[in-house]
């Protein structure tokens, strides 16, 4: 799986949105863009993925660029319990199927009251 | 709760001594993963199932460990003659054959002395 960057931490204003990016110079034109975040002392959840277009859920929303090189998780109003780390993660899913996570170090996102 | 459960939650151990953790996954989900996940850094996979079949081991995982899902529902971890440096949070995860996304259990912190 292609390697992802983002930045280690981050911080917002609670009811303020969140932009968090992460970059990925080398995604394939099969690499899916997944997100996980981890709360403080639980497991990661996951939040969202997309291949090309922008995606929306009740969670989140994910804008990718066009080249594909990059993308942008959108949390419209952070709130303190969303108050994680991100990981940005890229998985060739045609090709690999739901194989194994590969996860970097994420964003530490704080949020302020 | 239906979700992927393990037990203990948290476990501490002299050097030397066998643990054993034990993940059980959301009902039905034929694929099971482990991870190991230490201070500052994202899950390392560690090895992962499908039903009772083990597909894939990483190199992470020494002779000193094993897993088992001996009727392709919950699953062990055991780690022999622990070390100080398997202290970690080991994490356990599951999902259905045709999806993507992957659901985490809350995982066993394990410290060694």
């Amino acid at each position: 799986d292609a390697k992802t960057t983002q930045p280690n931490s981050m911080e917002s204003n609670e009811e303020e949105p969140v932009h968090l990016p992460c970059n990925h110079s080398t995604i394939s034109g099969t690499d899916y863009i997944h997100w996980y975040r981890q709360l403080p002392s639980q497991g990661p959840e996951y939040v969202i993925h997309g291949l090309t277009s922008n995606v929306n859920n009740r969670m989140a929303s994910l804008a990718i660029a066009e080249d594909r090189k990059s993308s942008t998780l959108i949390l419209h109003r952070a709130t303190l319990r969303d108050a994680a780390v991100y990981y940005c993660i890229l998985r060739d899913v045609p090709r690999s199927g739901n194989t194994p996570l590969v996860f970097g170090k994420g964003t530490r996102l704080s949020v302020i009251a | 709760d239906t979700g992927v459960s393990q037990d203990p939650r948290h476990k501490i151990t002299k050097r030397g001594q066998n643990v054993t953790f034990r993940c059980d996954p959301i009902s039905e989900h034929n694929r099971l993963y482990w991870y190991r996940q230490t201070l500052g850094q994202g899950p390392e996979f560690l090895t992962y199932f499908q039903n009772e079949a083990q597909l894939e081991k990483s190199r992470l995982l020494s002779d000193r460990f094993s897993a088992e899902r001996p009727k392709g529902s919950f699953s062990t971890l055991e780690i022999q003659r622990t070390e100080q440096g398997d202290s970690a949070m080991y994490l356990c995860a599951s999902s259905p054959l045709r999806t993507v996304t992957q659901y985490f259990g809350p995982g066993t912190r394990l410290t060694v002395l």
